[in-house]
């Protein structure tokens, strides 16, 4: 089976620009979530979504907001960026056979603001 | 809040020597599930190990083991035998299902290294 896919890998963006930011989870998985990495903060959740309906969120602005898609594949989005929203995005799956609680990560979209 | 901490930022270790890692949690729940994940320089997140805090048995894979103290909520990794492999960052991570609402919380990680 494929793992987690996130597309794309690399991004720089300036100050004030969006972003948009793709996952594809492991087939079979309805559970998409997203955590953003940085050096300092660590690891944080952002949102959670499970057939196309957000079902948990984190504590960041409104400028981050994402979707799901009816194949579950998940998107989110970063609106008028800011320096500090450089870090690693991360993307995880979950719902498959058995342990259904467990998430697989895809390898992760490194997001740089100048 | 739920919250974890890793109080070891930095082990180092030689090759197949054994290291344990340690976490400890705060919650008011009594069901939750524990993870390790283990992050290597790729920056790919790995799940090494997880436990469901109903179950007394400690969880095994492999090399690698948990010792699970629930009164104490403590939940520390031990890697027998480590290899060069293991050299990565190790996070402990909390989730509650809250009506099947899935959220992992991270500690701050510790950076393992496994020298030759």
């Amino acid at each position: 089976k494929a793992g987690v896919t996130q597309t794309p890998r690399y991004l720089i963006k300036t100050r004030g620009q969006q972003v948009t930011l793709s996952c594809s989870p492991i087939s079979g998985h309805r559970s998409v979530s997203w955590y953003q990495q940085t050096p300092g903060q660590g690891l944080q959740f952002l949102f959670e979504y499970f057939s196309e309906t957000q079902r948990n969120k984190g504590n960041f602005p409104g400028r981050f907001s994402g979707r799901q898609f009816s194949n579950s594949r998940s998107e989110m989005n970063v609106s008028t960026l800011e320096l500090g929203d450089s870090a690693l995005y991360l993307c995880a799956s979950s719902g498959g056979q058995g342990a259904s609680y467990e998430q697989y990560f895809g390898p992760g979209t490194r997001l740089t603001v100048t | 809040a739920q919250t974890v901490t890793q109080s070891q930022p930095e082990m180092s270790v030689q090759e197949a020597e054994t290291v344990t890692l340690s976490c400890t949690y705060d919650t008011s729940e009594n069901n939750y599930y524990l993870f390790w994940y283990k992050q290597p320089p790729s920056r790919q997140m790995i799940l090494v190990i997880r436990q469901e805090a109903y179950k007394q048995q400690n969880a095994t894979e492999n090399r690698f083991s948990v010792n699970f103290q629930k009164a104490a909520k403590s939940f520390s990794l031990k890697i027998s035998d480590s290899q060069l492999g293991d050299t990565a960052m190790y996070f402990c991570a909390f989730m509650k299902l809250h009506q099947g609402a899935q959220k992992l919380v991270f500690g701050q990680g510790t950076r393992l290294t496994i020298n030759p």
